[in-house]
């Protein structure tokens, strides 16, 4: 089944202490993207990537860091997670990254940080 | 850089009852626009989406949106709701330099 996966699927720590939200998508996309949501405030993007070894920031990167080593596959780490990014977040995928491309979303890593 | 308005937050209707969900965008080059629909405990997937050609566009489960350019608008319709329409509604637009903006959503709840 076509499909992005996100691990955990719900965390809770504490101010400080480093974290990896990991994803991954069997679509063979070359577009990845991290997006945060927020009441009010819908989902802005943290980071996305156009294809392997190619990441950029999106609207709100501050305090978050990703790599992209393998297509299938775009952590998002928080090396000092603070309690205004507890959060709901969504990693989502694209054939291309084209301005047309459908995105397909993850189920989404609920993150509360204490 | 670009933004994307959805005026109504939270809208509640009885089954059987019409659907018009604004979504306003500024930016007046050339956009791209969807909709995205996230049921309870789902992730989002998309509704429909419009690049060119017909601006009205129909997509899954009934639902239509139509693009008008001179409101810079793309709001989200359906003739009659099911109790299965609950969901929060989220548009989305692009721009050709690939600046993806998304509004803050609006909750829709369906009294059965």
């Amino acid at each position: 089944e076509a499909q992005v996966t996100q691990n955990p699927r719900y965390l809770i720590t504490v101010t400080g202490k480093k974290l990896t939200v990991t994803c991954s998508q069997n679509m063979n996309h070359e577009y990845m993207s991290w997006y945060r949501q927020d009441p009010g405030l819908g989902l802005r993007q943290i980071y996305y990537s156009m294809n392997v070894e190619v990441t950029d920031k999106g609207d709100v990167p501050e305090g978050y860091k990703v790599s992209r080593k393998e297509k299938r596959n775009f952590p998002l780490i928080l090396e000092s997670p603070s309690p205004n990014q507890t959060s709901l977040y969504f990693c989502a995928s694209s054939l291309t990254g084209g301005v047309t491309d459908t995105q397909y979303f993850g189920p989404g890593t609920r993150l509360t940080v204490l | 850089a670009q933004s994307v308005s959805q005026h109504n937050h939270h809208v509640i209707l009885s089954e059987a009852a019409s659907l018009e969900l604004g979504c306003n965008y500024s930016y007046g080059g050339t956009v791209n626009l969807f909709w995205y629909v996230q049921y309870p405990g789902q992730h989002l997937q998309l509704l429909l989406k419009y690049f060119s050609g017909d601006p009205l566009v129909k997509g899954i489960k009934g639902f239509e949106a139509e693009f008008i350019k001179s409101k810079f608008s793309f709001n989200l319709r359906k003739p009659s709701v099911q109790w299965s329409d609950t969901a929060e509604y989220f548009c989305a637009v692009n721009d050709n330099n690939n600046d993806m903006r998304f509004g803050a959503g609006t909750r829709l709840t369906v009294k059965p």
